[in-house]
């Protein structure tokens, strides 16, 4: 039974280009978080999502960011035109529900250059 | 908004010591959950919090959370080279059960 997977485990871009990072939740959860660590910084919440449903996005960047999870395949964490302040490490985490714990994917490390 | 401050931010131990680390909530805790996480790695999961007074076990590390569900302590007993690492305290608040973390402890053992 595979933990959540993330890919890639280190991503480079130069600026203005589009990042994109791959989130399988484990088997049989269908609830997906997205969280962000900055350097010298903690954790923190980004989106939310279930099967085909963002149901918080309060801690998304309001321009360039965007995610899904499609009734297929992985959620997908969409940063477009990168800048360096968007290097960082992004975790996703999956559920079997609300109230029922996490799991975290081991992150993508996202260096903008 | 919820606020988890840790305590302290840093902490360097010779090997066999015991240690204790806090999380204080700046607001009551409806649960509270402990993570590790190595230096470039992602979080490892090690014990939930609950209820009041409740505390966990699990091989040398245990896990309290105080009668008025504003703090949590994580103790190690004969720290070991292994328990290096970055502890990190989240909690959930509000809607949807979206994890607050704290700023981590950064643990080192001393061989």
């Amino acid at each position: 039974n595979a933990g959540v997977m993330q890919n890639p485990r280190h991503l480079v871009r130069r600026r203005g280009q589009e990042a994109r990072l791959r989130c399988s939740p484990m088997k049989g959860h269908s609830h997906v978080y997205w969280y962000r660590q900055l350097p010298e910084e903690g954790l923190k919440f980004m989106v939310y999502l279930q099967k085909e449903n963002i149901i918080d996005e309060s801690g998304m960047p309001k321009e360039r960011f965007s995610a899904e999870f499609p009734k297929e395949g992985p959620s997908i964490l969409r940063i477009q035109q990168v800048v360096r302040g968007d290097s960082a490490a992004y975790f996703c985490a999956s559920s079997i529900g609300q109230d029922y714990g996490y799991t975290f994917g081991s992150g993508t490390r996202l260096t903008v250059v | 908004s919820q606020e988890l401050e840790q305590s302290p931010q840093s902490l360097i131990v010779q090997e066999g010591k015991n240690l204790t680390i806090n999380c204080t909530s700046s607001k009551t805790l409806y649960g509270l959950y402990w993570y590790k996480q190595k230096y470039g790695e992602g979080l490892i999961f090690l014990m939930m919090l609950q209820k009041g007074g409740e505390e966990k076990s699990h091989e040398k590390i245990t896990a309290k959370l105080d009668e008025k569900k504003q703090q949590s302590s994580l103790h190690i007993t004969a720290s070991q080279p292994s328990h290096a690492g970055i502890y990190l305290c989240g909690a959930p608040g509000g809607a949807n059960s979206k994890l607050t973390f704290g700023k981590g402890i950064t643990l080192s053992v001393r061989p």
